[in-house]
């Protein structure tokens, strides 16, 4: 089975500030690894990957998120937090092999204070 | 990038009624699609697999007399609401496993029953 924790529904920071959203997995297989983003009412938008390639992983809009193996963490984050950037953050996770479903984690709740 | 649409973003229907959902993959086969559900402020919930050809496999609790699902072509898998109630009222998002591992989300459908 697998499952994916999110530490923190909300986390708070300031504009220009470091952003860091914690996600740690549980897995027995090899996983894949994601996190998405989603504005209010809409769909999931892909920030970034992790397929067993290079453990750090750069997304779009500056996130990064880094695969660490000892700590079964996939945390993400990025230098400097944009207005633009408050949105609601999810962890993700699924088998590597096969057309398996993500498992999400809770969520995170980012606002970006002025 | 590998695109997934959805259609309709938002529909209200009356109580008793049904509703289909289309999740169509633009640009690639998708041989299995995820419908999720998702509550206001909560993550997304798995309901069921869709696999072309043959019948979707549901998630305990998931009701398939309610929540029927078709997957007539590599491209379209549906979701019909059927005899809808307030409770049914929910964001509902498909998804596909698209090339290079990655899953692709649609935007999503706001369903609200009146």
């Amino acid at each position: 089975a697998q499952s994916v924790t999110q530490l923190g529904s909300h986390v708070s920071v300031s504009e220009g500030a470091l952003v860091l959203l914690r996600c740690n997995y549980s897995s027995s297989v090899p996983p894949y690894l994601f996190w998405y983003v989603q504005y209010p009412n809409q769909g999931l938008q892909l920030l970034l990957k992790y397929t067993s390639a290079a453990t750090l992983v750069k997304g779009i809009n500056g996130f990064e998120a880094e695969f660490k193996k000892s700590e079964t963490s996939f945390h993400l984050t990025k230098p400097s937090a944009h207005m633009s950037d408050a949105a609601e953050y999810f962890c993700a996770v699924r088998s590597f092999s096969g057309n398996t479903p993500l498992v999400f984690g809770k969520g995170t709740r980012l606002s970006v204070i002025a | 990038g590998a695109v997934v649409s959805q259609h309709p973003s938002r529909v209200i229907c009356k109580s008793g009624t049904s509703v289909k959902i289309e999740c169509r993959s633009l640009d690639f086969q998708a041989t299995t699609m995820f419908w999720y559900r998702q509550f206001p402020k909560q993550s997304l919930m798995l309901m069921a697999t869709s696999n072309e050809g043959s019948k979707a496999t549901y998630e305990q609790g998931v009701e398939k007399d309610k929540f029927l699902i078709n997957h007539a072509s590599l491209t379209l898998s549906t979701l019909t609401v059927t005899s809808a109630h307030p409770e049914d009222s929910s964001f509902y998002i498909c998804s596909a496993s698209g090339p290079s591992g990655g899953a692709f989300f649609g935007q999503g459908t706001r369903l609200t029953v009146v």
